[in-house]
């Protein structure tokens, strides 16, 4: 059975940089079958996505947060890695990672990768942000 | 950016019908998916790619797509539904993920 457990610091102070993992356990990270996401939550409001990585390396960010944000995988640890720089206040959140289903259609001639749903996430870690 | 608007919240009667909208422009040419979040928990997908459900999600949730609206239905609603839905959508043209603003469901 598939789990995914993220974790890192509970209490990051502004301006440093958030740096979250998600060990993937009863899978593949490298599965070709699969993107693997971040998504937070900040307290009492809805999700956001940040971003999505496929094991060929292949990345797809939030427009708004591509300045500040890095997603990467460690193959070795089966681990998936978020980085994201010059925090504030509006960057504390609960943090989660998901596996997604995605598919490819095709867009005029051009071949195109869908995400379709997130099916397995983990528990999420919460990160404040604070001095 | 892309948009998706969803109602703030649903009321439904034990073994009545809910049916949570949400709204995005040409919602229809893209694909929808609907999670479902209790309180301290994590989302759970309920419905992928418009219409399919994921192993282990009963009947009585459903989904369409057509339009602007995609819908979510759950047809027999327990009070065990009651939770907030968040639709999501992958925007082609911007290459990201977008969420709605999530509905509260509630059963009473």
């Amino acid at each position: 059975q598939l789990q995914l457990q993220e974790s890192g610091p509970g209490l990051v102070k502004p301006s440093e940089t958030l740096s979250l993992a998600c060990t993937v356990s009863g899978g593949s990270i490298s599965s070709s079958d699969y993107y693997w996401g971040w998504i937070r939550q900040p307290p009492g409001k809805g999700l956001e996505w940040i971003g999505s990585f496929y094991y060929s390396g292949s990345t797809y960010y939030k427009p708004s947060l591509k300045s500040r944000v890095s997603i990467s995988a460690d193959t070795s640890k089966n681990q998936l890695s978020l980085r994201l720089t010059s925090v504030t206040a509006a960057d504390t959140a609960v943090y989660y990672c998901a596996r997604t289903i995605f598919g490819v259609v095709i867009v005029g001639f051009t071949p195109q990768n869908v995400l379709y749903g997130m099916d397995v996430w983990g528990q999420g870690t919460t990160v404040t942000v604070s001095s | 950016s892309y948009d998706l608007a969803q109602p703030p919240s649903v009321s439904v009667s034990p073994g009545q019908t809910a049916s949570i909208t949400c709204f995005g422009d040409k919602l229809g040419e893209k694909y929808a998916c609907w999670y479902q979040q209790k309180p301290g928990q994590s989302p759970v997908l309920v419905i992928y790619q418009d219409t399919k459900r994921p192993s282990g999600i009963p009947e009585r949730f459903s989904g369409s797509n057509s339009g602007n609206t995609a819908t979510l239905t759950i047809s027999g609603t327990q009070a065990m539904d009651e939770a907030v839905y968040y639709c999501q959508a992958w925007d082609t043209s911007t290459a990201s993920y977008v969420f709605g603003t999530g509905t509260k469901v509630t059963v009473l």
